[in-house]
């Protein structure tokens, strides 16, 4: 079965602290992993790919196959990064299964 | 630019009444898919059209919703007789080469 889970619903963290919203996957092919992100009052927005390796506003992810994992991590955290992120999977015809989402709400 | 534009944003209908969402792709895509989010759920497909034909409808209800992508005008996905369910935000999005680009979503309330 395909499908995406992201465990936590919120997390709360200080500005400057690590954070790391969690990812894992159920796929019986070769998994194509997506983070979005939406921003208060704004479209759901691409953040980033696995397959191009990139950081994007300080935050990276790596694809763990072994651990079905596509976790989203950034060293230090800034107010602005609170948000709704979304964890997905690419399935056939490009169709997207999301995860239930984490709202990330960092304090000052 | 405009991005992927939908309306309304709200809909507000009364049960057994229908519905209808419409979505504009962004300039220049011909590729529109469909999601659903309910209340404390994440987005779940429902349909995946290329203009004037649908290619994947696997995520949509069997009965009361259709979706079509005419040559001309914007995707439209249309809800019959809505019950109070079908209160959801309904997302679209366009596909350039290989991201999809979403819209804002419109928030169909059924009374």
């Amino acid at each position: 079965a395909q499908r995406v889970t992201q465990p936590e619903k919120l997390l709360s963290v200080f500005k400057g602290a690590p954070v790391e919203l969690k990812c894992n996957y159920s796929y019986s092919g070769s998994p194509e992993l997506f983070w979005y992100v939406q921003y208060s009052r704004q479209r759901l927005q691409l953040l980033l790919r696995h397959i191009s390796r990139e950081s994007i506003k300080g935050f990276t992810a790596d694809l763990n196959k072994g651990e079905t994992s596509f976790h989203l991590k950034k060293p230090f955290a800034q107010e602005e990064d609170s948000a709704m992120y979304y964890c997905a999977l690419v399935t056939g015809f490009q169709k997207l299964v999301f995860g239930t989402g984490t709202r990330l709400l960092v304090s000052p | 630019n405009a991005g992927v534009m939908q309306n309304p944003r709200h809909l507000v209908r009364r049960r057994g009444q229908e519905a209808r969402l419409r979505c504009s792709p962004m300039k220049g895509h011909s590729h529109v898919y469909w999601y659903r989010q309910l209340p404390e759920e994440g987005l779940k497909f429902m349909v995946y059209l290329q203009k004037e034909n649908i290619i994947d409808e696997s995520g949509m209800p069997k009965e009361r919703f259709s979706a079509e992508f005419p040559k001309e005008g914007p995707s439209i996905l249309r809800i019959q007789q809505v019950v109070r369910g079908d209160s959801a935000a309904y997302f679209c999005a366009s596909i350039g080469t290989d991201t999809q680009y979403f819209g804002p979503g419109t928030r169909l309330t059924v009374l």
